[in-house]
């Protein structure tokens, strides 16, 4: 079975501009959580997909936001670009909501100049 | 933010030691906690997790033990290997239906010498 799936891999953007990840889940995982990893901050949770409805949010600003379609596959933008998003953007799947078992893809590097 | 990950703690040992891991959690009503282990360039991987209704659940060389007492979380490796080396992460989940996050540990990097 195929492992969570990310493109890109890496991205560089400039300030202002607005970038979207895309992530394909496991086949079968109806759950889809997005996460920021950054030296400074570590992993945090930005928001969770289930059946294409968002059913928890992290504390991060609106510039950040997500979908997520009826085959599962999500996307992920962030709008207005700060040097301060350049960060690991991980997504994770799992079966269902809760966050329980999810399996995360490889990440797309995301460096804003 | 709520995880920090500025210096990250390490744990070296020998090839064929038992490790343990630990990780404190701050928020006596998370029922659900995981560990994670993160190789450089790759995302995390599930190792195993447990409910707050359980003391110790075992895996295959791994053990999670919860001290709800304490609020605090341990991973024990037992006969490490090189290829565990890795930084390993804790996560709670916290909040109601709606509002619900995990929050991941700082992490610890684990270093297995030959």
């Amino acid at each position: 079975k195929a492992g969570v799936t990310q493109t890109p891999r890496y991205l560089i953007k400039t300030r202002g501009q607005q970038v979207t990840l895309s992530c394909s889940p496991i086949s079968g995982h109806r759950s889809v959580s997005w996460y920021q990893q950054t030296p400074g901050q570590g992993l945090q949770f930005l928001f969770e997909y289930f059946s294409e409805t968002q059913r928890n949010k992290g504390n991060f600003p609106g510039r950040f936001s997500g979908r997520q379609f009826s085959n599962s596959r999500s996307e992920m933008n962030v709008s207005t670009l700060e040097l301060g998003d350049s960060a690991l953007y991980l997504c994770a799947s799992s079966l269902g909501t809760g966050f329980y078992e999810q399996y995360f893809g490889p990440g797309t590097r995301l460096t804003v100049t | 933010g709520e995880s920090v990950g500025l210096h990250l703690p390490t744990l070296s040992v020998q090839e064929g030691d038992n490790s343990i891991i630990n990780c404190a959690y701050s928020n006596s009503a998370s029922d659900y906690f995981i560990w994670y282990k993160q190789e450089s360039g790759k995302g995390p991987q599930f190792i195993i997790d447990i409910r707050s209704n359980m003391d110790k659940r075992q895996g295959q060389r791994v053990t999670v033990l919860l001290n709800k007492t304490v609020k605090h979380l341990s991973l024990q490796i037992a006969a490490t290997q090189p290829g565990d080396s890795a930084v390993y992460f804790c996560a709670e989940k916290r909040g109601n239906t709606g509002f619900q996050k995990l929050v991941f540990g700082t992490g610890t990097r684990l270093l297995v010498s030959p």
